[in-house]
């Protein structure tokens, strides 16, 4: 079975400039997360997906972060300006499908490490 | 909210030894707890999980074990190898509608041969 499958696997831009990450999930996954990975941190949530809507994305910077996922299937994150404090791994992660025990586990990508000059 | 406290690192330990790494947390209701394990340059991999009370999580050696009275989820392994040296995250997923994981901060294992 086929992983988590992101890219970029790294992105150098600069501040003010703009950066999109792709994310395909496993397939059949229902849910799909995408976290912020700052060095030296644990991951944290951006957003949740159940299908192509949108369960959970309270830790989202509106006002310069976006993300959709239009067929329920594949999902982008866009960062836009970007700032220094944005230089992370961006992580997305997929499972099965919500309120059924056991079948939550999330299984995640290897990320895209952004930097930001 | 949720939280989890793992102990600070990094861990510094000779192959063979005996490892603990410490997690604790803070959650409402009944909420399954994870260890996810980070290889250098990879991306986080599921090492084990417990989803009640008293439940053992174990896999490649490594077992935890889901202690409700003392809000705990410690990891352990009977004998490290150099090939175990990564960053361990301990987890939560509270219950409801959203599974959303709370990771600590992680710990830095290195095993020195």
């Amino acid at each position: 079975e086929a992983g988590v499958a992101q890219s970029p696997r790294y992105k150098i831009i600069e501040k003010r400039q703009s950066v999109a990450f792709w994310c395909n999930p496993i397939s059949g996954h229902a849910t799909l997360y995408w976290y912020q990975q700052i060095l030296g941190q644990g991951p944290k949530l951006l957003i949740q997906f159940q299908n192509n809507g949108v369960v959970d994305d309270s830790q989202l910077p509106k006002d310069r972060f976006s993300a959709e996922r239009l067929k329920g299937v594949d999902s982008t994150l866009k960062i836009q300006p970007a700032k220094l404090e944005d230089s992370a791994v961006y992580l997305c992660a997929s499972s099965l499908r919500l309120g059924t025990s056991g079948q939550e586990t999330q299984y995640f990508g290897p990320g895209t490490r952004l930097l930001v000059l | 909210g949720n939280s989890v406290t793992q102990m600070e690192g990094p861990v510094t330990l000779s192959e063979e030894a005996f490892l603990t790494i410490n997690c604790t947390y803070t959650a409402t209701g009944y909420p399954s707890l994870f260890w996810y394990v980070q290889y250098p340059g990879e991306g986080l991999q599921l090492l084990l999980k417990a989803t009640k009370a008293d439940d053992k999580g174990s896999n490649k050696g490594f077992e935890a074990t889901y202690r409700k009275e003392t809000t705990s989820f410690h990891l352990e392994k009977g004998s490290v190898q150099v090939s175990d040296s990564a960053v361990y995250f301990c987890a939560l997923s509270g219950g409801g509608s959203n599974y959303k994981l709370t990771f600590g901060k992680g710990t830095l294992l290195t095993v020195n041969p």
